[in-house]
């Protein structure tokens, strides 16, 4: 079965510390990959994608992710995470083509930035 | 400006009494879903509509039911809540095609069972 696993249950870094949250699946064919993000009391929303092309995704709010398909990851990075970036961050796949956006989740990882 | 709206935010209900929850939406999407997320948990999907159509995933219960009146409105029928089913409950919405997959969610209804 599909699975996505986040390596981190909870993050704590200080402002202007960089940030590196992993994520693996387990498929084996071609997938699009999601980071999807929900700030204290608001909904989740898309932080960013990967569909085909170049492996490097920027998304909102100075976030990238770069897809190493050999290693069957897509790690999220930004060079200096601010206090505002405190939230949860999921990863997401779904099979490229497959189910009406049957997203794969992943349980999450929890980031607090102290000020 | 809220896209996705779902009501109630917070929801009490007893061990068996039957639950609605309401989803709405102002963008029009063919696509409706309802996931259950569990505490620390991934959210996992429930069902799906595509228009009319009606798709289940294999493992939801059949204490969960779903009806989608029209475009904009989406319910999620819980017909004898357990403790088991104490949860998020997250509705989203999409464009169908190439695009599926980038889901815009609701702030999700949250369900006690006692």
């Amino acid at each position: 079965a599909q699975s996505v696993s986040q390596h981190n249950h909870h993050v704590i870094l200080s402002e202007a510390a960089s940030l590196e949250l992993g994520c693996n699946y387990s498929y084996g064919g071609t997938v699009n990959l999601f980071w999807y993000v929900q700030y204290p009391g608001q909904h989740l929303q898309l932080l960013l994608k990967y569909f085909s092309g170049d492996p490097l995704v920027k998304g909102i709010k100075g976030f990238e992710a770069e897809f190493i398909k050999s290693k069957f990851s897509f790690n999220l990075r930004k060079p200096s995470v601010q206090w505002s970036d405190t939230a949860e961050y999921f990863c997401a796949v779904t099979p490229y083509g497959g189910s009406q956006g049957n997203l794969i989740f992943g349980k999450g990882t929890k980031l607090s930035v102290k000020p | 400006d809220a896209m996705v709206i779902q009501n109630p935010r917070y929801q009490v209900t007893q061990f068996g009494k039957p639950v609605t929850l309401s989803c709405s939406q102002t963008l029009n999407h063919n696509v409706m879903y309802w996931y259950q997320q569990k505490s620390s948990q991934a959210p996992k999907l429930l069902f799906h509509y595509y228009d009319k159509d009606f798709n289940n995933e294999a493992d939801t219960p059949d204490n969960f039911q779903s009806r989608r009146p029209n475009t904009s409105f989406c319910f999620l029928d819980i017909r004898s809540p357990g403790l088991g089913d104490a949860a998020m409950y997250l509705c989203a919405t999409s464009l169908p095609g190439t695009l599926a997959g980038e889901l815009f969610f609701g702030e999700g209804s949250r369900l006690t069972v006692l």
